[in-house]
């Protein structure tokens, strides 16, 4: 079964660079969550968007942006890189369906972001 | 959205059933409850999700008393690969789409 991509898997970067990470989400999905984890921590949601709408907003900096396109990938745009932004960056998707008071995400394999 | 406790740490052994609580007192009435696993440098994984009551898949059971302030996941006979961390989620998606994952349970399955 086919599942969300991420890409790249690796990504290394200087400080006040910038990024931008791609999730691709699983196909008919229509929601994308963006969560960092930093070295041994636990996921912090970053963002989400519902059928290309920002959906809601977590502990993201200002630095970042993120959007969903029309195709339903999203990308997660980061500048002025800083040292705490070395971490993992999971993309997961799910797909809402009417009446569900909750749904499954399902997670990428990551990015694994560091900034030198 | 409703903050929850669980064990930082548990141990087991091989072919032992593991049962991880987690504390949500303040949940709401439309809150489901949710589990997801995670092994090392890999995305969460999802496991189980209910309401009250007992639930049970190929793959765990979740027991929710009637006053679903708490909740357990239980493992039957655990194995190696069992060892992860797992997360207790408590929400509902009533139009917003935020999870917060807690501090986790991290479980060492040992032979």
């Amino acid at each position: 079964a086919a599942g969300v991509i991420q890409s790249p898997r690796h990504l290394i970067k200087e400080k006040r660079e910038t990024a931008t990470l791609k999730c691709y989400p699983i196909p008919r999905h229509d929601t994308v969550y963006w969560y960092q984890q930093g070295p041994g921590q636990d996921p912090q949601f970053l963002i989400s968007f519902y059928e290309k709408m920002q959906s809601d907003k977590g502990s993201i900096p200002d630095r970042f942006s993120a959007q969903q396109f029309s195709d339903y990938h999203s990308e997660l745009n980061m500048s002025s890189l800083e040292l705490g932004d070395s971490a993992l960056y999971f993309c997961a998707s799910s797909l809402i369906r009417m009446g569900d008071r909750v749904h499954e995400q399902y997670f990428g394999p990551g990015t694994r972001l560091t900034v030198t | 959205l409703a903050k929850t406790t669980q064990p930082i740490s548990m141990d087991s052994y091989e072919g032992q059933e593991v049962n991880i609580t987690c504390s949500h007192n303040n949940i709401a009435t439309n809150d489901y409850i949710t589990w997801y696993q995670q092994f090392p440098s890999q995305g969460p994984r999802f496991i189980i999700q209910g309401y009250k009551t007992k639930v049970t898949n190929e793959v765990a059971s979740l027991f929710i008393p009637a006053d679903r302030k708490s909740s357990t996941l239980s493992l039957p006979r655990v194995s190696l690969s069992d060892t992860a961390v797992y997360y207790c989620l408590v929400g509902v998606n009533t139009g917003g789409f935020k999870t917060i994952f807690g501090a986790g349970t991290r479980l060492f399955v040992k032979a």
